[in-house]
């Protein structure tokens, strides 16, 4: 099992252009998750999903919008890029909801310039 | 998060020293997770506690969650250099499918 990959491992972009990051697990998670990470801040839930066809809101949603058509896929979208999306970003799932470990990938260092 | 305090922000130790890192809460927690992220990779699971006083070892890593269920300690007996990266602690405040997480403990372990 791969486990819980990212796509691209790393990106810069231009301010008001979009992207989208790809989140893939191959472990049948109903649960997934997109968090940020900033120094000082720890990470910070910007959305999620409990299953397939289903997402939600984390803690800082402005500026970003998800999908989830397919089990295996989270996908993380940045409608017009802002400097202050510049972060590390982790994508997470965990089988479902009664268990409590996420499986973390290992992250996409976006840079918005 | 500011619900979820840590504390240090970050330690630097010789080899050998034993180490606390601390995590507190302002509300009644009902998980709280210990992961370690090396530095430019992802998170890695290290502990779950759930129950007041409850108290949980891997190899030399030693996790306790008080009996209000507000504050967590983990700590590092004799460290290595293999121990050295960022702890970062995790809550569920309210029984839901999110996690808060604090801002991290960068620890430097010196040969």
């Amino acid at each position: 099992n791969a486990g819980v990959t990212q796509t691209p491992k790393f990106r810069v972009l231009k301010t008001g252009q979009s992207m989208t990051l790809l989140c893939a697990q191959d472990m049948n998670h109903e649960y997934m998750y997109w968090y940020r990470q900033d120094p000082g801040m720890g990470l910070r839930l910007i959305h999620y999903s409990v299953g397939e066809g289903t997402t939600a809101k984390g803690e800082v949603p402005d500026g970003y919008n998800v999908s989830r058509l397919k089990k295996q896929n989270f996908l993380l979208g940045l409608e017009s890029a802002a400097p202050s999306q510049t972060s590390v970003y982790f994508c997470a799932s965990k089988p479902d909801g009664s268990s409590y470990e996420q499986y973390f990938g290992p992250g996409t260092r976006l840079t918005v310039t | 998060s500011q619900e979820l305090e840590q504390s240090p922000q970050s330690l630097i130790v010789q080899e050998g020293k034993n180490l606390t890192i601390n995590c507190t809460s302002s509300k009644t927690l009902y998980g709280l997770y210990w992961y370690k992220q090396k530095y430019g990779e992802g998170l890695i699971f290290l502990m779950m506690l759930q129950k007041g006083g409850e108290e949980k070892s891997h190899e030399k890593i030693t996790a306790k969650l008080d009996e209000k269920k507000q504050q967590s300690s983990l700590h590092i007996t004799a460290s290595q250099p293999s121990h050295a990266g960022i702890y970062l602690c995790g809550a569920d405040m309210d029984s839901s499918y999110k996690l808060i997480f604090g801002s991290g403990t960068r620890l430097l372990v010196r040969p």
